[in-house]
């Protein structure tokens, strides 16, 4: 049963818009998101995260949304540059000392 | 710092045969993980370590599968024997602990079974 959903596996956006990222959840005990960017042969690298007495964190281009009571998440960056093209990965935990539980991931294309 | 360092990039095998995956996480991390990226399931996670001890195995997906931490600069992960259906990219991650910190992966072991 997978606890976090990324229901798009890839999106294709133009270089200058907004590119939406969505990732929806079902453990209401999660407290802490994360986003993780994947580039071909290259480990997953830690994008942007929020806690969940927060409803928004925003870093430079990349700002995540939180929605609680509807359990989603999602990853928005503005404006889209081809650099970004990448796979990006929900993550989410639970208080305490457990580890994290990825979704399958949705992959990026920023067309130029 | 280097990173999390794993060992080999890419491993080609037959099925039967034994493979042994390292890491090397990044020094002063406390918390290891082990995962797994295929196609179906995205990436699992397969045990995590805390301070060289597992704490939990509940990922690793048969007995072929182990996993040891003898120190806290050296992890293995170990299938024997292995399968064509255990062709995946396996991560290495490390944090400083298992809470809220983030976790660094390496770049990854591309292993066929053939």
């Amino acid at each position: 049963d997978q606890q976090v959903k990324q229901n798009s596996p890839s999106l294709s956006v133009q270089e200058g818009r907004i590119s939406i990222l969505n990732c929806d959840y079902t453990n209401s005990m999660f407290d802490y998101f994360l986003w993780y960017k994947k580039y071909p042969a290259e480990g997953p690298t830690f994008l942007i995260s929020i806690s969940s007495i927060k409803d928004k964190n925003e870093d430079g281009r990349f700002t995540v949304f939180l929605n609680k009571s509807a359990k989603h998440l999602s990853l928005h960056i503005v404006p889209s540059q081809p650099g970004d093209s990448a796979v990006y990965f929900c993550a989410a935990k639970g208080s305490g000392n457990t580890p994290l539980v990825f979704g399958k991931g949705t992959r990026l294309s920023v067309i130029a | 710092d280097a990173g999390v360092i794993q060992s080999p990039r890419h491993e080609v095998t037959e099925m039967g045969q034994e493979v042994t995956l390292r890491c090397k996480p990044i020094s002063g991390h406390n918390s290891l993980f082990w995962y797994r990226q295929t196609m179906m399931r995205g990436l699992e996670l397969l045990i995590y370590f805390n301070n060289n001890v597992p704490i939990d195995d509940s990922g690793m997906p048969e007995d072929r599968f182990s996993a040891k931490m003898p120190n806290a600069s050296f992890s293995t992960l170990k299938i024997q024997p292995s399968e064509p259906r255990d062709s995946a990219v396996y991560f290495c991650a490390s944090s400083l602990k298992t809470g809220k910190d983030t976790q660094y992966f390496g770049p990854g072991t591309r292993l066929t079974v053939l």
